[in-house]
């Protein structure tokens, strides 16, 4: 089945840095991948849509100069939270998807909590 | 506007019994697909089915099944012989047609599952 790779697993850093987190489909070309939030016990929050070559699309309420998002291949999609701050803490996770009718396929997530 | 709304916060089945869990959407669309996912207290989503608007027969996968009941705008997920393994949170989530190129999810809010021995 698709394999989408998300890294890192976690992350602890202080208030005031950068975060990049990389979501990689290992054995499928995906055109587009979704970035989403979730915090607990709650639902998830598509965050933005990165198709490859192209700007991301974000969500309403969704800052996009705090949340940088690049797909620059096939294979590979990164989100960089800028200036982080304590509530930025979350659940990051991302999906990738070939096309058409075909599933979402999941990362494994990145629990990020900025000090 | 479109929705998904799963009105069991948590549940509890007898391992080896089936369950249901329940979703119900709403969209104007006439094409649209649906999913569930299991997402376990590791926190991975973990995709168990899809059902599409236009399917006629009702989408299974080993012991799960989709109960698709469009008139009811409805599609409850049922777990056939509970295992300890199945305890997890469950989402329901739905996709829009073609509306679009993004075909983004619409997420519910999730049921949490607990199967006891």
């Amino acid at each position: 089945g698709a394999v989408v790779s998300q890294h890192p697993s976690w992350v602890i850093c202080k208030s005031g840095t950068s975060v990049k987190i990389e979501c990689r489909s290992l054995d499928f070309q995906a055109t587009t991948m979704f970035w989403y939030r979730q915090f607990p016990k709650q639902s998830l929050m598509l965050m933005a849509t990165s198709n490859e070559g192209s700007k991301a699309t974000y969500e309403q309420g969704v800052e996009k100069d705090k949340f940088l998002i690049n797909h620059a291949s096939l294979t590979l999609s990164t989100l960089t939270v800028t200036s982080a701050h304590p509530e930025d803490s979350s659940f990051y996770i991302c999906s990738a998807r070939v096309l058409g009718n075909q599933p979402q396929h999941f990362g494994d997530g990145t629990r990020l909590s900025i000090l | 506007a479109q929705k998904i709304t799963q009105t069991q916060p948590g549940m509890f089945v007898q391992e080896k019994e089936a369950v249901t869990l329940d979703c119900t959407y709403d969209t104007s669309d006439q094409s649209y697909g649906l999913f569930w996912y299991k997402q376990p207290s590791s926190g991975e989503m973990i995709f168990l089915i899809y059902q599409g608007s236009y399917d006629e027969q009702n989408a299974t996968e080993g012991r799960y099944s989709l109960n698709f009941q469009k008139a009811r705008k409805s599609a409850n997920l049922v777990i056939s012989a509970s295992q300890l393994g199945d305890s997890a949170m469950y989402f329901c989530a739905m996709r829009e047609g073609h509306r679009g190129a993004t075909n983004k999810l619409i997420f519910g809010t999730g049921t949490l599952l607990a199967v006891q021995p």
